[in-house]
């Protein structure tokens, strides 16, 4: 089955400064890869996705790149703010077979020191 | 909208006994999974159901086990409690497989 990796697991970084957190999947099979944020004491929410027909996607701040020969994808954060400070999970899915379900990373957790 | 609701928010069971926990999804949604998160390990997948059927089940031992009704509302049940079974219990609704997961807020279970 899928199974996806992902690194750091523990981030800082300065107010404004980027960061950059990236993920490793194994089945060739995915073609869908969210990227969620969960603020302490809350759920998860989706923040930015990628299809596999897609190498990049940006929305503001955040952007998902995804290298499908290498079988990883990454996301980008510029101008990191305090309320950017989160951990973010990262996940793949195929779009049906036994394994279809969405698969996550083990998270990071991302602290913007101001 | 309502978004996915999840009861109850918090529970304390002890050790050997069973617990319930049900799932709302957003209406409209036939699609629920169900995740455990732990600090550390992330979120583990447990169950998806979709339209009353199990169509796929995570590296859990028998004792978790779940069902969908046909409003899309879904319980997952677990037995024989253990002190490891303490988590934060997330479910997560969508439209079909590949589209945006809306999660609920989790049961907190602890088990003494």
């Amino acid at each position: 089955g899928e199974n996806v990796e992902q690194h750091p697991s523990t981030l800082s970084v300065q107010e404004g400064d980027s960061a950059v957190i990236k993920c490793t999947y194994s089945d060739s099979a995915s073609n869908y890869f969210p990227w969620y944020k969960q603020e302490l004491g809350k759920r998860p929410q989706l923040i930015i996705d990628i299809r596999s027909n897609v190498g990049e996607k940006k929305d503001q701040r955040i952007a998902v790149t995804l290298n499908k020969t290498a079988k990883h994808f990454s996301l980008h954060i510029t101008e990191t703010q305090p309320e950017d400070s989160a951990v973010y999970f990262c996940a793949a899915s195929t779009d049906g077979g036994s394994q279809g379900n969405l698969i996550f990373g083990k998270g990071t957790k991302l602290s913007v020191k101001p | 909208k309502a978004g996915v609701t999840q009861t109850p928010r918090y529970l304390i069971k002890t050790r050997g006994q069973q617990v319930t926990l049900s799932c709302s999804p957003i209406s409209g949604h036939r699609s629920v999974s169900w995740y455990q998160q732990t600090p550390g390990q992330g979120l583990q997948f447990l169950f998806e159901y979709f339209s009353e059927t199990q169509r796929n089940k995570g590296n859990f031992p028998g004792r978790f086990s779940g069902r969908q009704f046909s409003n899309s509302r879904s319980e997952m049940n677990v037995s024989t409690l253990e002190l490891g079974d303490s988590a934060l219990y997330l479910c997560a609704s969508s439209l079909r497989r590949n589209t945006e997961a809306f999660f609920g807020q989790g049961t907190r279970l602890t088990v003494v």
